[in-house]
This record gives C-alpha cells, sequence and structure tokens, in this order.
C-alpha cells in the first residue's frame, strides 16, 4: 500500500468556477478525514467519513463545498463558484478501527483560486 | 472551544543543540496530545502521542510530556540533526473525537 494519495497535487482556477478534488486512503480503512490548511496555518477541519456515511461538518464547510464518499472507499469534495478565499491545501487523510486510531495524512490538493 | 498555541516560528538552530517548542492547549475534559511533523515535500505524520495526564511520548530521540497543571506538551530533543528540519505541529483531540484540532505550526530549521 502507498498511503493515502490525492489528486491532482496542484489545481490552479479562476474564480466562480467548480474543482473537484479526490483521495484514495489506505486499502480497508473506515475512517476519512478532509482538512482545510492555509498559509501559515495549522490544518483546520472540514469533514469526516465514517464508510460511506459523512458523520460531522465543520461550520468551515459552506454550502459551496460538498464531499462524497459513495462506497466507502475514495471519496471527492467539491467546491462550487470558488472564490480566492479558497486557496488554500485541501488535505485528506485515513484511519482504521474504532475510537482513536492513528490517521495517516495525503501529501494534499493545493488549490489556487486566481 | 478546543484550541492549540503553539510558539511562534520559525527556528533555526545548530545541529547538536537541543530543541524545545513550546505547546500550550484549551480543552473541555482530557484530551489525547499529539505532535506531527510534515518533512518537506511529504505529507503530515504522526511523531508522538499522551494519552493522558504526565504520559510521556517519545520517538526519533523527540519527547514531550503531558502536563495537566499547565495545560502544555512542550516539544523537546537533546541534540537536532539536520535530518530534523520540518514543521512541527502540536495538535489535539478530546477524548472519544477523532476530530483534531491544530496548533499553527512551527517550522525548525536546523544549520550544520
Amino acid at each position: 500500500d502507498t498511503g493515502v494519495s490525492q489528486d491532482p497535487r496542484h489545481k490552479i482556477t479562476k474564480r466562480g468556477q467548480n474543482v473537484t478534488f479526490r483521495c484514495d486512503p489506505i486499502s480497508e480503512h473506515n475512517r476519512l478525514y478532509w482538512y482545510r490548511q492555509t498559509l501559515g496555518q495549522g490544518p483546520e477541519f472540514l469533514t469526516y467519513f465514517q464508510n460511506e456515511a459523512q458523520l460531522e461538518k465543520s461550520r468551515l464547510l459552506s454550502d459551496r463545498f460538498s464531499a462524497e464518499r459513495p462506497k466507502g472507499s475514495f471519496s471527492t469534495l467539491e467546491i462550487q463558484r470558488t472564490e480566492q478565499g479558497d486557496s488554500a491545501m485541501y488535505l485528506c487523510a485515513s484511519s482504521f478501527g474504532q475510537g482513536w486510531t492513528e490517521a495517516f495524512f495525503g501529501q494534499g490538493t493545493r488549490l489556487t483560486v486566481v | 472551544g478546543n484550541s492549540v498555541t503553539q510558539m511562534e516560528g520559525p527556528v533555526t538552530l545548530s545541529e547538536e543543540a537541543f530543541l524545545t517548542i513550546n505547546c500550550t492547549y484549551t480543552a473541555t475534559g482530557y484530551p489525547s496530545l499529539f505532535w506531527y511533523v510534515q518533512y518537506p515535500g511529504e505529507g503530515l505524520q504522526l511523531l508522538l502521542k499522551a494519552t493522558k495526564a504526565d504520559d510521556k511520548g517519545s520517538n526519533k530521540g523527540f519527547e514531550a510530556t503531558y502536563r495537566k497543571e499547565t495545560t502544555s506538551f512542550h516539544l523537546e530533543k537533546g541534540s537536532v540533526q539536520v535530518s530534523d528540519s520540518a514543521v512541527y505541529f502540536c495538535a489535539l483531540t478530546p477524548f472519544g473525537n477523532e476530530k483534531l484540532t491544530f496548533g499553527t505550526g512551527t517550522r525548525l530549521t536546523i544549520i550544520p
């Protein structure tokens, strides 16, 4: 297993366009998380899936953001009508089991909105 | 709410120097505490953790002790190496909750 994979690694888009990011977790990991990291800040939690169920969403996740994990494997994060303030690194992580277990992070997708 | 405060960086040290990166937290209940590290071009990795008061987490020569009385979890290493150059994040999660709250990160550069 090569770890958590995110695609694309970099995305430049014009304001107002829609973008979609993909995360492939470690095989058989039942939990998947999305975080957002802006320059000079630590990652901020966005949302969390257990299998295909989205169990928690941060208030940071506005109506323009939607995340899915349709078969409990890979996940997508879509941002509609992007704004310059959406420019950030989007991180995905996955873990396995119940309670707290170590989450393994991908390298992230860097989004730049121009 | 929960929050983590890290000492402001960046930090630059000579090889073999002693390292301390301060971290204090605010949380309800009894959170678990973590240090994550991000090496250049790589994803975040768990460096060490402590799940209850007075626990000491350790890994790769780094240590941190969970101090409930001072709400702190300072990262230390006795002799740093060039390969320790990275960004270090302090984080917490409340008991039974997997959502991590991170500090702002401290960029560490070690000079040979």
